[in-house]
């Protein structure tokens, strides 16, 4: 099966400027999430989608972050403005399962979008 | 406060020398367990998982990891790596609902 796919795979901007991040999920996966990476740290979940629907953005920060899943499928990650210590590798993932079983099955990464924010 | 500690920052083994990275979490209810690998220029990708059952859980490439109740531990074991093992390792565990990662382990096995 194709993977979770993920661009662009490198940005370079400055402080203040906007950035989107794309996220195309495995077919038929419901639950998609966003990850932040910093370096020297794991994961940090951002954002969880099941279908189109949010289902926790308690640790994305809504000034400044956004993301969407319109058609259940795709979804975007934007930032605007960025912040220096916005850079960090940002993941996508997705999972068959839905609701409370949504981490019994495996969460397929991409491998990432690196934003260097200078 | 929620959360995963991995004892290592980097480890370094050489081949055949017998591994073992300590992972232990803050929690009090059910839990379920994982270890996520990165191979250098690739994705992470599920290596075991615990839910219930057997404590000792095996994983892809000889690797298992046992569950401590009572230390509130998932530590991953392999008796003999290989320099193929290099990678970094992420344990992770979910607290109502959320997935949560510990910060990761840089294995280097030098061959």
């Amino acid at each position: 099966e194709a993977g979770v796919a993920q661009s662009p795979r490198y940005k370079i901007i400055e402080k203040r400027q906007s950035v989107a991040f794309w996220c195309n999920p495995i077919s038929g996966h419901a639950t998609l999430y966003w990850y932040q990476q910093i370096l020297g740290q794991g994961p940090k979940l951002l954002i969880q989608f099941q279908n189109n629907g949010v289902v926790d953005d308690s640790q994305l920060p809504k000034d400044r972050f956004s993301a969407e899943r319109l058609k259940g499928v795709d979804s975007t990650l934007k930032i605007q403005p960025a912040k220096l210590e916005d850079s960090a590798v940002y993941l996508c993932a997705s999972s068959l399962d839905i609701g409370s079983s949504s981490y019994n099955s495996p969460l397929h990464f991409g491998n990432g979008t690196r934003l260097t924010v200078t | 406060a929620q959360s995963v500690s991995q004892h290592n920052h980097h480890v370094i083994l050489s081949e055949a020398a017998s591994l073992e990275l300590g992972c232990n979490y803050s929690y009090g209810g059910t839990v379920n367990l994982f270890w996520y690998v990165q191979y250098p220029g690739q994705h992470l990708q599920l290596l075991l998982k615990y839910f219930s059952g057997d404590p000792l859980v095996k994983g892809i490439k000889g690797f298992e990891a046992e569950f401590i109740k009572s230390k509130f531990s998932f530590n991953l074991r392999k008796p003999s790596v290989q320099w193929s093992d290099t990678a970094e390792y992420f344990c992770a565990f979910t607290p109502g609902g959320k997935l949560i990662f510990g910060q990761g382990t840089e294995l280097s096995v030098k061959p």
